[in-house]
């Protein structure tokens, strides 16, 4: 992967409201495709992943990322959003068949949940 | 679980001086590595380790030292801090012979230099 792109920087989105977040990458070869959540004074953590098989991956808390190889994208969304959700998210790439230190990091999306 | 632990979390240097981050994993994992993020750059790979003895450079290790003698340990050593080197800083590992990208974080350690 040479490089990953998160439009927004910064969501703002009511209590319950359906967000979408927005990731793009480039490479010329097959990807690993991660979303990472860093909640306030928190270290990142793996929310959703996709490896092979279904397009269509999904988290634990609701959330979901469609992998869509024509556009080179893997937005996250969810249909209604949670006060919780309040963190910054990170979208992240990586080539298949190669080593973990080539992960590249997007520049992040701060998504704020408005009461 | 501890998972991965970095300590200190909170640190103020002043320029030249050095200091060491700490960071240790419960999870047996061999591949252990250590990131900065700073605003709007996303995190940036600093060094890295595929196991005991070995470490190797990522993207930005200008500055930053690494040693790993043990497989639960790999501290970040910086010998004469800057104010560039402003930023959170946090080690990963990796449990699966880091073929997939997928990361364990700690909780950062963020220092600031003067």
């Amino acid at each position: 992967a040479q490089s990953v792109t998160q439009l927004d920087s910064q969501v703002p989105v009511f209590e319950e409201a359906p967000v979408e977040l927005r990731c793009n990458y480039s490479s010329s070869v097959s990807v690993y495709l991660f979303w990472y959540v860093q909640y306030p004074n928190q270290g990142l953590q793996l929310l959703l992943k996709y490896l092979s098989g279904s397009t269509l991956v999904e988290s634990i808390n609701g959330f979901e990322a469609e992998f869509n190889k024509s556009q080179t994208s893997f937005h996250l969304r969810k249909p209604s959003v949670h006060i919780s959700d309040t963190a910054e998210y990170f979208c992240a790439v990586s080539d298949e068949g190669t080593s973990y230190d080539k992960v590249i990091f997007g520049p992040g999306t701060s998504l704020s949940v408005i009461p | 679980n501890a998972g991965v632990t970095q300590t200190p979390k909170f640190q103020v240097l002043k320029t030249g001086q050095s200091m060491t981050l700490q960071c240790a994993q419960d999870m047996n994992h061999e591949y252990m590595s250590w990131y900065r993020q700073d605003p709007g750059m996303g995190l940036r790979l600093i060094h890295y380790s595929v196991g005991a003895g070995i470490t190797d450079q990522g993207e930005v290790p200008n500055g930053y030292n690494v040693s790993r003698s043990t497989t639960e340990d790999f501290p970040l050593r910086l010998l004469s801090a800057a104010p560039s080197q402003t930023s959170v800083y946090f080690c990963a590992s990796t449990p699966d012979g880091g073929d997939t990208g997928e990361l364990f974080f700690g909780e950062g350690s963020r220092l600031t230099v003067l």
